[in-house]
């Protein structure tokens, strides 16, 4: 069972460059979510995703770009890399029923990305 | 908004010693409650989570109570093991299905 995956797992990039997250998930969940983690903090989301088609923004968008054109696939894009963009980035899905919550959010292992 | 408190760490343990990280929260409405853990260069995983008052999670040895009346959701595991190193993130899922992290508490178990 692969899960959540995510590449790169590591990139360094330069100031003004862009680039693109990859996440795919194999569990046919509807909801996909995208959060960054800075050091000694917890995760912030910056997009999510309720179904193909239909993005929504988070807590922390400024700066970041979504897409979901299928139900497995879900990049972030990073227009004009920043420093205050790095980070690391996690990818998560779930299964959501209209009316009915709580099911766990399962996360990829996470891409580790650093602005120069 | 909604807003999730946990200690800071590092916490650091001798193995079997007992283990309890705090965690309060504030929210509008009935969250679900979760704790997730963080293994070095891995993802977040679920470890325990507790939907309503009074509930009991429980997994792996570890256990936390869903206490409404202090807004609180204590993580607590009797003997930890030097596996048990990682850091652990409070969370809370109010409407609209997105969760609010903690800041995480890392914990480190000597032998």
């Amino acid at each position: 069972n692969a899960g959540v995956t995510q590449t790169p797992k590591f990139r360094i990039l330069k100031i003004g460059q862009s680039m693109t997250l990859q996440c795919t998930q194999d569990m046919n969940h509807n909801y996909m979510y995208w959060y960054r983690q800075d050091p000694g903090m917890g995760l912030k989301l910056i997009y999510y995703s309720v179904g193909a088609g239909i993005t929504d923004k988070g807590e922390v968008p400024n700066g970041y770009n979504v897409s979901r054109s299928t139900t497995e696939d879900f990049p972030l894009r990073l227009e004009l890399a920043a420093p205050s963009q790095t980070s690391v980035y996690f990818c998560a899905s779930s299964y959501r029923l209209s009316g009915v919550s709580n099911q766990p959010q399962h996360f990829g292992d996470g891409t580790r990305l650093s602005i120069l | 908004g909604d807003s999730v408190t946990q200690m800071e760490g590092p916490v650091t343990l001798s193995e079997e010693a007992f283990l309890t990280i705090n965690c309060t929260y504030t929210a509008t409405g009935y969250p679900s409650l979760f704790w997730y853990v963080q293994y070095p260069g891995e993802g977040l995983q679920l470890l325990l989570k507790a939907t309503k008052a009074d509930d009991k999670g429980s997994n792996k040895g570890f256990e936390a109570t869903y206490r409404k009346e202090t807004t609180s959701f204590h993580l607590e595991k009797g003997s930890v093991q030097v596996s048990d190193s990682a850091v652990y993130f409070c969370a809370l899922e109010a409407a609209g299905n997105k969760l609010t992290f903690g800041g995480g508490t890392r914990v480190l178990v000597k032998p």
